[in-house]
């Protein structure tokens, strides 16, 4: 079962420079999310999409564009990156937003932006 | 206050010991919970759910203390497979009901 995957595992970017992190999953999940993981900082949410059509910002939004693309997949697009944007990405996926209801992350993508 | 607090450690722990954790969150209003385990450099995996009255998974017991706003997390007769970092989740509710991560407990199993 492939689960969640996504695209690139590891990217280096010029500042100002753009790119989209790919994702997709075969679960047929209608909620999906984008995190970014840095040291001593713990997981935290950029946009989500509760189900296919919707996306909302997190905690983290600025300098991140999504798209939920059909219920599979969801990118996460950087318009002209910036050295605070180096992290690791991780993409999820759960049944639907809501209770006792488990997140199934990708594999993440390292991004560093020089 | 920080949605969802750990002590990040790093908790060195001697094999066959046993490790408890806690972790404790600031909305009163939030109704479900998680650990989750990461391995380095790797996507965190749920490990297991937290119920009000407590569960226990073979060597892993969680806890709910809701006056007090903490889970805990309780490992028995440590393996050298259970390091990893132990993600403290909090569905926080609210609209969206978003999920929030602690930082995590790093635990580091000593031969």
């Amino acid at each position: 079962n492939a689960g969640v995957t996504q695209t690139p595992k590891f990217q280096v970017l010029k500042t100002g420079q753009s790119m989209t992190l790919q994702c997709a999953q075969d679960m047929n999940h209608n909620s999906m999310y984008w995190y970014r993981q840095d040291p001593g900082m713990g997981l935290r949410l950029i946009y989500y999409s509760a189900s296919e059509g919707t996306t909302d910002k997190g905690e983290v939004p600025n300098g991140y564009n999504v798209s939920r693309l059909n219920k599979r997949e969801f990118s996460l697009r950087l318009e002209s990156a910036a050295p605070s944007q180096t992290s690791v990405y991780f993409c999820a996926s759960s049944e639907r937003i809501g209770m006792n209801t488990e997140a199934f992350f990708g594999q993440g993508t390292r991004l560093t932006v020089v | 206050r920080k949605e969802v607090e750990q002590d990040p450690g790093p908790f060195n722990v001697p094999e066959g010991a046993t490790v408890a954790f806690n972790c404790t969150y600031s909305n009163s209003a939030s109704q479900s919970f998680f650990w989750y385990r990461q391995d380095c450099r790797k996507e965190p995996k749920l490990l297991m759910s937290v119920y009000s009255s407590g569960n226990e998974d073979g060597r892993f017991t969680a806890q709910l203390n809701r006056a007090s706003q903490y889970i805990s997390l309780l490992i028995r007769d440590s393996k050298l497979s259970d390091s990893a970092t132990y993600l403290c989740v909090v569905n926080i509710g609210g609209g969206n009901n978003r999920l929030a991560f602690g930082k995590g407990n790093q635990v580091v199993v000593i031969p």
